[in-house]
């Protein structure tokens, strides 16, 4: 099955600074990989996803980057506010079997 | 549209008691699934259902039951509570694309057991 691999486990950053989340998967036939955001208390919610035929995509201060060919992908989040806290987890789909799986999740800490 | 709808919120069981945790969805999703949450480890995938009266194994399904009758509702079973299980369950239902759609998560339940 797959496996996602998510680097790193906690981030601090002052307010301002960007921050950047990577994510591996083994599975070259998954092809969506969506990026959630979970709020103290809250359930995990979409942020941002890309697919397999795109290489790169951005919405607002939010950019998602993949590499197929060394299966990992990556979260941008540029000028980082305290509200952007929250733990983030990224998620690999195969197109096969349609099961995301998810990484551990990254605990971002953007200090004001 | 009320999404994904969980319950309870909170629930403090014992030892060798069982509880149902109910899920519903109004979002017609053929897609559904049951997930724990502990500190640190993610997401880990319980059960899944593919449609109503189909249901498979994840990645850690012991100690616990599903089934779906109807494409709205997959309610999760624990049968002998055991304190392996405090955790935090997320239900989630997604609709099938080839290309892949987000997962829409319910508020969660909080489980202790002691």
């Amino acid at each position: 099955g797959e496996n996602v691999e998510q680097h790193p486990s906690t981030l601090s950053v002052q307010e301002g600074d960007s921050a950047v989340i990577k994510c591996t998967y083994s599975d070259s036939a998954s092809n969506y990989f969506p990026w959630y955001k979970q709020e103290l208390g809250k359930r995990p919610q979409l942020i941002i996803d890309i697919r397999s035929n795109v290489g790169e995509k951005k919405d607002q201060r939010i950019a998602v980057t993949l590499n197929k060919t060394a299966k990992h992908f990556s979260l941008h989040i540029t000028e980082t506010q305290p509200e952007d806290s929250a733990v983030y987890f990224c998620a690999a789909r195969s197109g096969g079997s349609y099961i995301p799986t998810f990484g551990r999740g990254t605990s971002l800490i953007v200090h004001p | 549209n009320a999404g994904v709808t969980q319950t309870p919120k909170f629930r403090i069981l014992k030892i060798g008691q069982s509880m149902t945790l109910q899920c519903t969805q109004d979002m017609n999703h053929n897609y559904m699934y049951w997930y724990r949450q502990d500190p640190g480890m993610g997401l880990k995938l319980i059960y899944y259902s593919v449609g109503a009266g189909i249901t498979d194994k994840g990645e850690v399904p012991n100690g616990y039951n599903v089934s779906r009758s109807t494409t709205e509702d997959f309610p999760l079973r624990l049968e002998l509570a055991a304190p392996s299980q405090t955790s935090v369950y997320f239900c989630a239902s997604t609709f099938s694309d080839r290309g892949g759609t987000e997962a829409f998560f319910g508020q969660g339940t909080r489980l202790t057991v002691v």
